[in-house]
């Protein structure tokens, strides 16, 4: 069964580097029918998409966070991982990662069947 | 402001029926992409409830359903168990914005 698992520091000071790996186990993340996502939750609020990628290595980003936003995969360790830069206290938020089903080509049209149990980033000085 | 629209916290007693709507546009549920569902326990992550519109997948139980129509779509929950109790919420693919988009999420509280 397929598990992922993220992992990264949960304290990050301000305008420093938020670096996050996604391990995944049980199955391939070269597998041609899955991309995978990163997912945010800031305490107390809704879900916001970061970004997804494909094995290939070609990553989608979210508008909002692109110009500090860099997702990259790792296929010879079977993990991704993302990166933030500039972090805010905006940016404090539990991250998840997802498996992302590719049914059509087109990065996350069709939903996210397995996600991490997620980790708490917290962004203080 | 979410690009997807719930309503807000609703209820019900257990047997009941509910219903949460997820309001898109042009954009993202009216151009034809489809709409999933996620139920998010108390401190946990997200599970995927609704693929694809209408589809469970496997150990989701069938008093959990969902449609899409226009440029909205529906998660239906019959027979409420006080184990529904979570924060419910919608997602989609906009081709404005070129990327996944989620509804503000909708607390659903069994009395």
């Amino acid at each position: 069964q397929l598990q992922l698992q993220e992992s990264g520091p949960g304290l990050v000071k301000p305008s420093e580097t938020l670096s996050l790996t996604c391990s995944v186990s049980g199955g391939s993340i070269s597998s041609s029918s899955y991309y995978w996502g990163w997912i945010r939750q800031p305490p107390g609020k809704g879900l916001e998409w970061i970004g997804t990628i494909y094995y290939s290595g070609r990553a989608y980003y979210n508008t909002s966070l692109k110009s500090r936003v860099t997702i990259s995969v790792d296929t010879s360790k079977n993990q991704f991982s993302l990166n933030l830069t500039s972090v805010t206290a905006a940016d404090t938020a539990v991250y998840y990662c997802a498996r992302v089903r590719r049914v059509i080509a087109v990065p996350g049209a069709d939903g996210m069947d397995v996600w991490g149990q997620g980790t708490t980033v917290t962004v203080s000085s | 402001q979410p690009v997807l629209t719930q309503p807000p916290p609703v209820s019900g007693a257990p047997g009941q029926r509910v219903t949460i709507s997820c309001t898109g546009s042009s954009s993202n549920i009216g151009t034809g992409y489809d709409v999933h569902w996620y139920q998010q326990l108390p401190g946990t992550a997200p599970k995927l409830l609704i693929y694809a519109n209408s589809n469970r997948p496997s150990g989701v139980p069938d008093r959990f359903s969902g449609s899409r129509s226009g440029t909205s779509a529906s998660l239906v929950i019959t027979g409420l168990q006080a184990e529904d109790e979570a924060d419910y919420y919608c997602q989609s693919y906009d081709t404005s914005l070129s990327g996944v988009v989620f509804g503000g999420g909708t607390k659903l509280t069994v009395l």
